[in-house]
This record gives C-alpha cells, structure tokens and sequence, in this order.
C-alpha cells in the first residue's frame, strides 16, 4: 500500500540555522509530491510541488525539497529559518486512482524555532 | 473568492446531534475533496467529488457521514447523532483535475 513516513515527529531549531525535513514515501511508480505547511489554528498552505523534470524543487519562503528516487524520499530544506517558520509540516503524495487524484499524508512534523 | 472557503470556522455540538459543514470551492475547479485531521490519526481522506461522476466514498468512516455537492460547486458533509470520537479538523480541498490541490482553512468541530 501506498505510505508516506516522516520520522521525525519534533524538531527545534536555533532562528538563523539550517533545516531538514525527512520524508519518505512508499510507491511503485514515480509520485506527484508535495509539501504543505499548517501554522496553529490554519488550514494547509501549499509549499511546493514535484511532478516531474528538474528533481530540485523551489518553493514558497525560501523552501526548496529535492527528490532522490533512488531513496524514495523528498526531503525539504532552507538554509536559514525564521521564528515565522514554525508551524506542522506535511509530506504528501499524490495517486491517481482511477482518474482521481488522491493525497497520501505523512504524520507530520511540528518545527520549534529557538530564539 | 480566491480560495477555498469553509463554514463554519468553528463548531461545538452535543453528542447526538447532526452538524452540516460547508465548502465553497475555488471558482472553476472541477475536483472536491474533504480531509479529516484528528489528534492521533493525521489527515485522512473522506470523500472525493469529480465533476458529474460518482463520488469516490470509500474514505467515509461510517453511514453517519455522508456529502453532497450541488450544481458542481458548493458542497455539504454531514454528519448525523455526532458522537465525541468526531471531534476533528474538517478540510475541504479544491482542484482542477490532476492538478495541485488547496486546502480551505477547515471547520473544527468538537463534540461535548
């Protein structure tokens, strides 16, 4: 079965550092992927997508991911977090299932940033 | 309007009784989608509108859920003799087919 897996459930960070989200995902053939981030009490906003072509993906506020196929992953990244970034980060990925298209979610990862 | 609108934001109900949410797609998507986002479960798909085909309900936890969309646009869940377990974050969607999906800002809903 289709499964997406972040294995990190928390994840703190100094305000100014590096941050790397892991995602990984299960699937028998290549994937639309997608990250999406949740501040307190909003919906999800889209981060950035891959669907196919360049395998490093730019986003919104900064937010690249790349997509290893080799790994089965698509991990997200920005060299330098800010106190806004905090929020619940989602990992999807996204099945056509007879002509519909379905997201898979990961669990999550909640990010503290220290000031 | 520009995104995907839901009503309400909030909702307190007592066991028992039935809860109508709503959905106002994005203007001229074609796909519907409602999520469900609960401590411990993460999002979790319930239900999937296409156009004028059959929705896709295999996500529906049970008959006490059910949703409609009408004139291809406006969509209602439902939820009859809610019990406390469906305390959630209700998430509509919208998309054009096969395309990026966004998200409303969700009906949370706690059953008291």
């Amino acid at each position: 079965a289709q499964s997406v897996t972040q294995p990190d459930i928390h994840i703190t960070v100094s305000e100014g550092a590096s941050l790397e989200l892991r995602c990984n995902y299960s699937y028998g053939a290549t994937p639309y992927l997608f990250w999406y981030v949740q501040s307190p009490g909003q919906g999800l906003q889209l981060l950035l997508k891959y669907f196919s072509g360049d395998t490093l993906v730019q986003g919104i506020k900064g937010f690249e991911a790349e997509f290893k196929r080799s790994q089965s992953s698509f991990n997200l990244r920005k060299p330098s977090v800010h106190w806004s970034d905090a929020a619940e980060y989602f990992c999807a990925v996204g099945l056509i299932i007879q002509g519909a298209q379905k997201l898979v979610f990961g669990q999550g990862t909640r990010l503290t940033i220290n000031p | 309007g520009a995104g995907v609108s839901q009503s309400p934001s909030n909702k307190v109900t007592e066991k028992g009784k039935d809860v109508e949410l709503r959905c106002d797609p994005i203007s001229g998507h074609t796909a519907l989608y409602w999520y469900r986002q609960s401590l411990g479960q993460g999002l979790e798909f319930l239900i999937y509108f296409q156009g004028n085909s059959a929705p896709d309900k295999s996500g529906l936890p049970s008959d006490r859920f059910s949703a409609e969309r009408t004139g291809g646009s406006v969509s209602t869940l439902t939820i009859q003799r809610t019990q406390q377990e469906d305390s959630a974050v209700y998430l509509c969607a919208s998309s054009l087919t096969g395309n990026t999906i966004y998200f409303g800002e969700g009906s949370w809903l706690t059953v008291v």
